[in-house]
């Protein structure tokens, strides 16, 4: 069955810390990635995504993923979060060949002041 | 481009009552999802659809849940008779394909 591993449950960082939530999937073919953000109270909302070219994707907000293929790894990174980066993160997967999509179980990012 | 569009945003409710949450995909989307979060289990697909068409309902938790799209600018995910366990925010999303997915801002439904 096709899967996305999120290995971070829960983060705590201070402000300025440097960022990388690990995200892997089991799918061997094409696959589209993303990373999703949901700050409290509110619904899901895109960060950024990987369909084909530059396996270094930037999103906004300066986060940034890169896709690795060879360890099936799509982790992301920010070099210096901030208070407002605290929310739930969640990587999903999706086949090039259909639209279902699969999701992590989510990373919970607490940026502490 | 208005979004996802979901209602109710909130809904309060008795236990055995009809629940009754609804949709409206962004213009030009050929897939709905249906997922439902809450604090034990995280998000969990209940439903998608392709074309109008349900294609794995298999995440649907009982025969107490029922979805249908009638069209391509509409749907709704019924729960009948709804229970406490029900409890939880209800995200409808779209996408076109390939391309990502866009959430609706949620239905929360809370069942006394």
């Amino acid at each position: 069955a096709q899967s996305v591993s999120q290995h971070n449950h829960h983060v705590i960082l201070s402000e300025a810390a440097s960022l990388e939530l690990g995200c892997n999937y089991s799918y061997g073919g094409t696959v589209n990635l993303f990373w999703y953000v949901q700050y409290p109270g509110q619904h899901l909302q895109l960060l950024l995504k990987y369909f084909s070219g530059d396996p270094l994707v930037k999103g906004i907000k300066g986060f940034e993923a890169e896709f690795i293929k060879s360890k099936f790894s799509f982790n992301l990174r920010k070099p210096s979060v901030q208070w407002s980066d605290t929310a739930e993160y969640f990587c999903a997967a999706a086949r090039n060949t259909g639209n279902q999509f699969y999701f992590g179980t989510g990373t919970s990012l607490t940026v502490i002041p | 481009d208005a979004g996802v569009i979901q209602s109710p945003r909130h809904e309060v409710t008795e236990m055995g009552q009809e629940v009754t949450l609804r949709c409206k995909p962004i213009s030009g989307h050929n897939s709905l999802f249906w997922y439902r979060q809450t604090m034990m289990r995280g998000l969990e697909l209940l439903i998608y659809f392709n074309n109008n068409v349900p294609i794995d309902d298999s995440g649907m938790p009982e025969d107490r849940f029922s979805a249908k799209m009638p069209n391509a600018s509409f749907s709704t995910l019924k729960i009948q008779p709804s229970e406490p366990r029900d409890s939880a925010v209800y995200f409808c999303a779209s996408s076109g394909w390939p391309g990502e997915l866009f959430f609706g801002e949620g239905s929360r439904l809370t069942v006394l």
